[in-house]
């Protein structure tokens, strides 16, 4: 059984340079979330899917992220010329959304982000 | 809004003892989801419970027990003979209580270091 898969694991970029992450859920799972986590914080929700849609984004997914799930599969986040304040653990969860199993999220290990 | 407090940053103990981690929750709606998740060093978020606002009963798994007052808005996490193993940054989190409970609020987490 795998888990949810992010990469890169690790990305150091220039200020103002783009940047793009993927995830790739549990296979079974129809929803998926991204989450930003700053050192010494919890993980703050970004935005999240069921399957293809996007239903719902943060005030602090500010217009420079945009993040896409086109066939209802792997996700990724891309921001674009990122500033330091965007250095950040950005961390991938997916669910199998309603019923028993509510708010159960399964989370990847996260792409460490440093803007310098 | 949903706010989620944990006033403790750092716990130390030794094996075997016994430690609480508190959680202290704000929110205006009459039904909702709380939510203990663990971060081990490897980083990947692990799910641990999940109660419903209506069901106060207290919930025992092994080692781990949950303390549900509604009346102190508190959800607290009591580990029984805590063991190296236990080491790690354990996040309380808040949900409305819809059908998906699509966005958690996350405290900022209690770092608890077991110590032989």
């Amino acid at each position: 059984d795998t888990g949810v898969s992010q990469n890169p694991r690790h990305k150091i970029t220039k200020r103002g340079q783009n940047v793009t992450f993927r995830c790739d859920p549990i296979s079974e799972h129809n929803r998926l979330y991204w989450y930003r986590q700053t050192l010494g914080q919890g993980p703050e929700f970004l935005t999240y899917f069921q399957n293809e849609a996007q239903l719902e984004k943060s005030r602090l997914l500010s217009d420079r992220f945009s993040a896409e799930r086109p066939k209802g599969s792997f996700s990724t986040l891309e921001i674009q010329r990122t500033e330091q304040g965007d250095s950040a653990m950005y961390l991938c969860a997916s669910s199998l959304g309603a019923g028993p199993r509510v708010g159960e999220l399964f989370f990847g290990e996260g792409s460490r982000l440093t803007v310098l | 809004a949903q706010k989620v407090t944990q006033a403790q940053t750092e716990i130390s103990v030794v094996e075997k003892e016994d430690v609480t981690l508190d959680c202290v929750y704000e929110t205006r709606d009459t039904t909702y989801y709380l939510f203990w998740y663990k971060q081990p060093p490897s980083g990947e978020l692990v799910f641990l419970i999940r109660r419903n606002s209506f069901d106060e009963q207290n919930e025992i798994s092994g080692r781990y027990s949950w303390n549900f007052q509604k009346s102190t808005s508190s959800f607290n996490f009591t580990i029984t003979a805590s063991q190296v193993v236990d080491s790690a940054v354990y996040f309380c989190a808040l949900s409305e209580a819809t059908g998906t409970a699509s966005k958690l609020t996350f405290g900022t987490g209690t770092r608890l270091q077991v110590t032989l």
